[in-house]
């Protein structure tokens, strides 16, 4: 059964860069889309992007130009970096895979709290 | 970008007797294949999201049978036909027709 588990500094100032890593276990980071999506403090969810294992990306516009994600299919694990961070993008990142044939999101990881401040 | 439209955005529900949330598109959300690219989720209390319902009305694996969706094109359906204690949490519809993928703003649910 495909687990994703991920990890990154929780605590940044502004205008550093976020740097999350999900790691692929029980299956491979080949075939899929793997997406990253966030929510803010009391807010709902706002998808960041996607990425596979060819390097093929989209991204959320709103994001788009502070947004790179990159894969490793040797290590079986796939990577956010996020540019410029404020306090608005404060929030709790997550990673999931995106079942083939567009059939949901799943599984989610456990999500890690990023704060942004001085 | 596609809007998504859920109500109501809080569902006091009596365990035993039956919810149901609507999930609106502003665009049609039917593919050329013919499915309907439309998901629910579930975030429960201090949990991470997780899968539903895919293509509007398929269940994930382990979902209960009390929950059902329904629709197509623009308008869809959460049903749980007996609401259960472990049932509370924020529910989310979400488009995967087309980047960027959009999500509802939320219906919690609650226990009366």
């Amino acid at each position: 059964q495909v687990q994703v588990q991920q990890w990154g500094a929780g605590l940044l100032k502004p205008s550093e860069t976020l740097s999350l890593t999900c790691a692929v276990n029980g299956g491979s980071f080949s075939g899929n889309y793997w997406s990253w999506i966030r929510q803010s403090p009391g807010k709902g969810l706002e998808w960041i992007g996607e990425i596979n294992h060819s390097g093929s990306t989209h991204y959320n516009p709103s994001l788009k130009s502070r947004v790179t994600m990159s894969g490793d299919t040797s290590k079986n694990q796939f990577s956010l970096k996020l540019t410029s961070m404020t306090a608005a993008d404060t929030a709790v990142y997550y990673c999931a895979r995106n079942r083939v044939g567009r059939y949901g999101l799943d599984p989610w990881g456990q999500g890690t709290l990023v704060t942004v401040s001085s | 970008d596609f809007v998504m439209t859920q109500s109501p955005l809080s569902l006091p529900v009596t365990p035993g007797e039956p919810a149901s949330i609507s999930c609106r598109s502003s665009q049609s959300l039917l593919h050329s294949n013919g499915n309907n690219l439309l998901d629910w989720y579930l975030q429960k209390p201090g949990q991470s999201p997780q899968l539903l319902m895919y293509l509007g009305s398929n269940r994930a694996s382990g979902v209960p049978d009390r929950f059902s969706g329904s629709g197509s094109g623009t308008d869809f359906t959460l049903k749980i036909s007996r609401v259960e204690a472990e049932d509370v949490g924020i529910y989310y519809c979400m488009q995967s027709l087309e980047t960027p993928y959009i999500f509802g703003q939320g219906t919690k649910l609650e226990i009366q």
